[in-house]
């Protein structure tokens, strides 16, 4: 299947900071990929679609200045958690389709 | 309303006990229906897709087997290596993706 690499796995950060997490598809080439959040025991929540070439569309509730999308090339976007607070630690997946959907490893965010 | 349900929320099996997770589903237009395995703090890893009622993929201990309305995953004499939580997804005619909650399951040795 498709590999989607994600980076970094990890990160802690301060409140007020903001957080750059980055998803690559490595072996194809996606003019969309997805991003998700994921608490624990619970299933994944899209939090929005990120569109290569244009902005991202964002799901009802996901606030479009706090998480910035960025997708720059057909193989790289970017979610950046800005002015993070405690509230926005949580499991961060994204994804991206070819035939099925082929996910990241995720990055665990915990903010202090 | 599109959704996906799945049954149990966990299953605790002896290892060589074979049993079944349930994925109901409701939706526009099925494109497809996928299983993923997920093991704790990693990225939901693809194991199956479905595309028409009937259709069944086998891939090691796991074997999927799809209707109009749900999806079953039979794992077959499981080893505790298949324990972690398994997700059912749905892709509508709209071309989104519904998951259901998942089922942890746990293989004790």
């Amino acid at each position: 299947g498709a590999v989607v690499s994600q980076h970094p796995s990890r990160v802690i950060c301060k409140s007020g900071t903001s957080v750059k997490i980055e998803c690559r598809s490595l072996d194809f080439q996606a003019t969309t990929m997805f991003w998700y959040r994921q608490f624990p025991k619970q299933s994944l929540m899209l939090m929005a679609t990120s569109n290569e070439g244009s902005k991202a569309t964002y799901e009802q509730g996901v606030e479009k200045d706090k998480f910035l999308i960025n997708h720059a090339s057909l193989t790289l976007s970017t979610l950046t958690v800005t002015s993070a607070h405690p509230e926005d630690s949580s499991f961060y997946i994204c994804s991206a389709r070819q035939g099925a959907e082929f996910f990241g490893p995720g990055t665990r965010l915990t903010v202090l | 309303e599109d959704q996906v349900t799945q049954s149990p929320e966990a299953l605790r099996l002896q290892e060589g006990e074979s049993s079944s997770l349930n994925c109901s589903y409701t939706v526009s237009g099925l494109r497809g229906l996928f299983w993923y395995r997920q093991d704790p703090g990693k990225g939901p890893e693809f194991l199956f897709t479905l595309y028409s009622a009937g259709e069944e993929k086998e891939k090691e201990r796991l074997k999927a087997t799809l209707t109009k309305k749900e999806s079953f995953l039979h794992i077959t004499a499981p080893k505790p290596e298949d324990s972690a939580t398994y997700l059912c997804a749905v892709l509508s005619n709209f071309n989104k993706f519904y998951f259901g909650s998942g089922t942890k399951l746990n293989v004790k040795p």
